[in-house]
């Protein structure tokens, strides 16, 4: 089983739509969880770092972080097509380890 | 402040030879950690150096070795290239050790094609 499992998709929603992106984790050692966005031919991007379970925001974007069900997830409210990357979830202890990346396209 | 920078962007090997991946680090950060990206197997950890020393290592052979300079920067190598060695390798760097309690920001990544 990988620590970090991360649906593919790909996701496509239309302009102005909520976005929930998820993922599932294994080792209970992860202390931090944090959120990237990945453009085409780009590094990676940190979007959202947390380490606690609950809520945190910034801007049009949500972490939510669940240690007891050991689930991580990434809300975008009012999803524009700047929006469209590749979005990769990821837990630490001494290590990062990522899922393999959510495809989102959002169309205008 | 200028971001993570990596050299060469691309590069092509045949087989069997050798590459090193150059990266300079955020200034001011003393953290350089490298990592493979694939289609198949997603973002892994590759090593993390802090202050000339390899802190943390991931589960790849020992074909894989880094090194840190005084200066921060790090430089990856590659010997006796296979095929599945072909990925997008990025690199990078936090304030201090880490990725423990710290932010890591990225490179562009260097795209190594192995023939």
């Amino acid at each position: 089983q990988k620590e970090v499992e991360q649906d593919p998709g790909p996701l496509s929603v239309p302009e102005g739509a909520i976005v929930s992106l998820n993922c599932t984790y294994s080792n209970s050692a992860f202390q931090y969880f944090m959120w990237y966005r990945q453009y085409s031919r780009k590094g990676p991007e940190l979007l959202m770092y947390t380490y606690s379970s609950g809520n945190k925001e910034d801007g049009r974007f949500t972490a939510q972080v669940d240690k007891s069900s050991k689930y991580i997830s990434l809300f975008i409210r009012d999803s524009q097509p700047s929006d469209s990357a590749t979005y990769l979830c990821g837990g630490s202890n001494y290590k990062l380890t990522f899922g393999k990346g959510t495809l989102l396209t959002v169309n205008p | 402040k200028a971001g993570v920078t990596q050299t060469p962007r691309y590069l092509i090997k045949t087989r069997g030879q050798q590459v090193t991946l150059s990266c300079s680090p955020i200034s001011g950060h003393r953290s350089v950690s490298w990592y493979q990206q694939t289609p198949g197997q997603g973002l892994q950890f590759l090593f993390e150096y802090f202050s000339e020393t390899q802190r943390n290592k991931g589960n790849f052979p020992g074909r894989f070795s880094g090194r840190q300079f005084s200066n921060s920067r790090s430089e990856m190598n590659v010997s006796t290239l296979e095929l599945g060695d072909s990925a997008l390798y990025l690199c990078a760097s936090s304030l201090a050790q880490g990725p423990v309690g710290d932010e890591q920001y990225f490179g562009p990544g260097t795209r190594l094609t192995v023939t």
